[in-house]
């Protein structure tokens, strides 16, 4: 298996556009994570699906941040309107539900807004 | 879930073994000790994880004390490819797959 993919690997953006952010779990895996990380805030969870159903959303910063997952292999992250405090490397992570906490993680997007 | 503490940094020569030591005195009895390492640029990777009796694979070793309350994470012979940052995180298992939460780390050094 090639592992998660996620794309694109770095985005450059004006404040104000939309920015979309895509990923592809492992084949087989019923969970799927969306992480953000920044120097100041660490590595922080934003929300996570099971079978392609939110079950947590609780860390999206705001409404201008959106996911979806329309099916078992594929899941977006959309920011409208962008702004630079969003600029981040934003990960996405994978887990099969009967390993726990084992999650494997994408190679990230990174993330910048002007 | 228990809080854990651990070195903000450490450094480690070439070919040494690298322990790596975390911090969890309040910790449950039904929760597991995780490690996971992000090396730069790269999304983390899951190392090991552990209950109450050691476990090694190939790429670590894991000892929990007795009293579960602190680990260690043991590369026995660290290459510059270790170079990264170490995350312990104590999570219960229930069955299903469930949310990390990532600490600050340690951020480990290897050197030639």
């Amino acid at each position: 298996d090639a592992g998660v993919i996620q794309s694109p690997r770095h985005e450059v953006t004006e404040m104000g556009q939309e920015v979309t952010l895509r990923c592809k779990p492992i084949s087989g895996h019923d969970y799927l994570f969306w992480y953000r990380q920044t120097m100041m805030r660490g590595l922080e969870l934003l929300i996570y699906f099971n079978n392609n159903v939110p079950i947590d959303d609780s860390g999206m910063p705001e409404d201008r941040f959106s996911a979806k997952m329309p099916n078992a292999s594929f899941s977006t992250l959309k920011i409208q309107p962008s702004e630079p405090r969003d600029s981040a490397v934003y990960f996405c992570a994978s887990s099969l539900g009967g390993q726990g906490p084992i999650q494997y993680f994408g190679a990230g997007t990174r993330l910048s807004v002007l | 879930d228990a809080k854990t503490t651990q070195p903000p940094s450490m450094d480690c020569a070439e070919g040494r073994a690298a322990n790596l030591p975390c911090n969890h005195s309040t910790i449950s009895g039904n929760e597991y000790v995780y490690w996971y390492r992000q090396i730069h640029s790269q999304g983390p990777q899951y190392i090991i994880h552990g209950l109450k009796n050691n476990e090694t694979n190939e790429m670590a070793s894991l000892i929990i004390t007795e009293d579960r309350k602190s680990s260690t994470l043991i590369l026995p012979h660290a290459t510059l490819r270790d170079t990264a940052v170490y995350y312990c995180i104590v999570r219960g298992v229930t069955g299903t797959a469930s949310k990390l939460t990532f600490g600050t780390g340690t951020r480990l050094q290897v050197t030639l």
